[in-house]
């Protein structure tokens, strides 16, 4: 059975850069696609970004002068760089899988996702 | 890109049905059958309920059923039940490999 686990600092400084990994057990993350989607307190779900079996990376327009998501397929993790983050950072950060199936991914079906983590920006 | 549009909240007495509508632009929901979504409970991680607009992964309920006009995408949920009641989100392919999702729409099961 697939599972994601995501770890990381707790809070992080104003200005300064989150930084979280999700560790994939059960399969490998050599196939499908692996985002970050975060959840701020009273808001909707917000999709970060993705990075690809082959290891190619998308993002959120929005973000994406800030973020970076990287993999190590041998450690079997992908990770999130978050830089220059504000109080609106905060969030419960989710690491999630895109379903795949028949060598097609199914991009808006995120099937299998981490607990998730909390991130306070604070000072 | 723009959060997709959601009402904040609606209700239902079980055994009745209830649509969540998901409104978007010609840029996402629009353009392409790939709607998916997601009911969440209180500090739980979103569940997958409806993929590529209509489809239902194994192992949920027949009582949950997607379609799309236009720009709007509808979640029904037939037979309400006690258990429905969660937060629910919309998401959809928005172009050049990104995602976006909907606000969330809060159900209660009165």
């Amino acid at each position: 059975q697939v599972q994601l686990q995501e770890s990381g600092p707790g809070l992080v400084k104003p200005s300064e850069t989150l930084s979280l990994t999700c560790i994939v057990s059960g399969d490998s993350i050599s196939q499908y696609y692996w985002s970050w989607i975060r959840h701020p307190p009273g808001k909707g779900l917000e999709w970060i970004g993705h990075i690809s079996y082959s290891g190619r990376t998308n993002y959120n327009p929005s973000l994406k002068s800030r973020v970076t998501i990287s993999g190590d397929t041998s450690k079997k993790q992908f990770s999130l760089r978050l830089s220059s983050v504000t109080a609106a950072d905060t969030a419960v950060y989710y690491c999630a899988r895109t379903y795949c199936s028949g060598g097609s991914c199914h991009l808006d079906a995120f099937d299998i996702w981490g607990q998730g983590t909390m991130v306070t920006v604070s000072s | 890109q723009s959060a997709l549009t959601q009402p904040a909240s609606v209700s239902g007495s079980p055994g009745q049905s209830i649509t969540i509508s998901c409104t978007g632009t010609s840029s996402d929901v629009g353009s392409y059958n790939l709607v998916a979504w997601y009911q969440q409970y209180p500090d739980k991680a979103p569940k997958l309920i409806i993929y590529e607009v209509t489809k239902r992964p194994s192992g949920v309920s027949n009582r949950f059923s997607g379609s799309k006009s236009g720009n709007t995408a509808s979640l029904t949920i037939s037979g309400l039940q006690a258990e429905d009641e969660a937060d629910y989100y919309c998401c959809s392919y928005a172009g050049s490999s990104t995602v976006v999702f909907g606000g969330g729409t809060k159900l209660t099961v009165l």
